[in-house]
């Protein structure tokens, strides 16, 4: 089966920088998504990590471990846009289907 | 840019009754998914559909449910006889199929249902 844990909420101050943990165990693994969700609206695509690494793109960046089963997404110069669910994310033995973690709901403080 | 669109953006159905979900992916995609997410709760996989059949589905999506792609535009999901526990937020999703790991699923603005 699979299993994806985040923390539930977090708090951070705009301008600053958060990193957001998740940890997966899966039967397969294809590759690790990060997702941002505004409330009532549908997820939005932010990042696909595969291969280990740091994966940058602009504000977010995404690490992956896969020896670990271990990710994180990092948002540096936070604004209050940015408040909002993350949501970790893998692919296991099937690439077709997302299998969603429950998100860890950020809030940005001014 | 392309979307994938979505209607009605809100369904109230009476428990028993069945409903039709409606999805319009985009159109040079082959893949189309439905997920579902309960209020406060996870987003979660139902059913991935590809050259005209199911390709996953998950042990949510048993018997009252069923997905079919009526024309060349539209994608649908319907249940059979609602329960209380269908209300939920359902997501249609599609992807280009491009056949690697990586295949981007776009969303849907979603269908919200409410099972009275």
């Amino acid at each position: 089966g699979q299993n994806i844990d985040q923390p539930t909420e977090m708090t951070a101050t705009e301008g600053a920088i958060v990193q957001i943990n998740c940890t997966y165990q899966t039967s397969g693994f294809n590759g690790l998504f990060w997702y941002q969700q505004h409330a009532g609206e549908a997820p939005t695509f932010l990042s696909y990590n595969v291969l280990d690494g740091l994966e940058e793109k602009g504000r977010f960046s995404s690490f992956l471990s896969r020896s670990k089963g271990y990710s994180y997404l990092l948002l540096k110069e936070l604004q209050m846009k940015d408040s909002a669910s993350y949501l970790c994310a893998v692919t296991g033995s099937s690439a077709s289907k997302i299998i969603f973690g429950s998100g860890t709901r950020l809030s940005i403080r001014p | 840019e392309p979307e994938v669109t979505q209607t009605p953006s809100h369904q109230v159905t009476q428990m028993g009754q069945e409903v039709i979900l409606r999805c319009v992916p985009i159109s040079n995609h082959l893949y189309f998914y439905w997920y579902r997410q309960i209020l406060g709760q996870k987003v979660e996989f139902l059913v991935s559909f590809y050259n005209n059949e199911i390709s996953e589905k998950s042990e949510i999506f048993d018997d009252q449910f069923s997905v079919e792609r009526p024309d060349g535009s539209n994608f649908t999901l319907k249940i059979r006889s609602t329960k209380l526990e269908d209300s939920a937020m359902y997501f249609c999703a599609s992807s280009l199929g491009t056949g690697g790991l990586f295949d981007e699923q776009y969303f849907g603005p979603g269908t919200r249902l409410t099972v009275t």
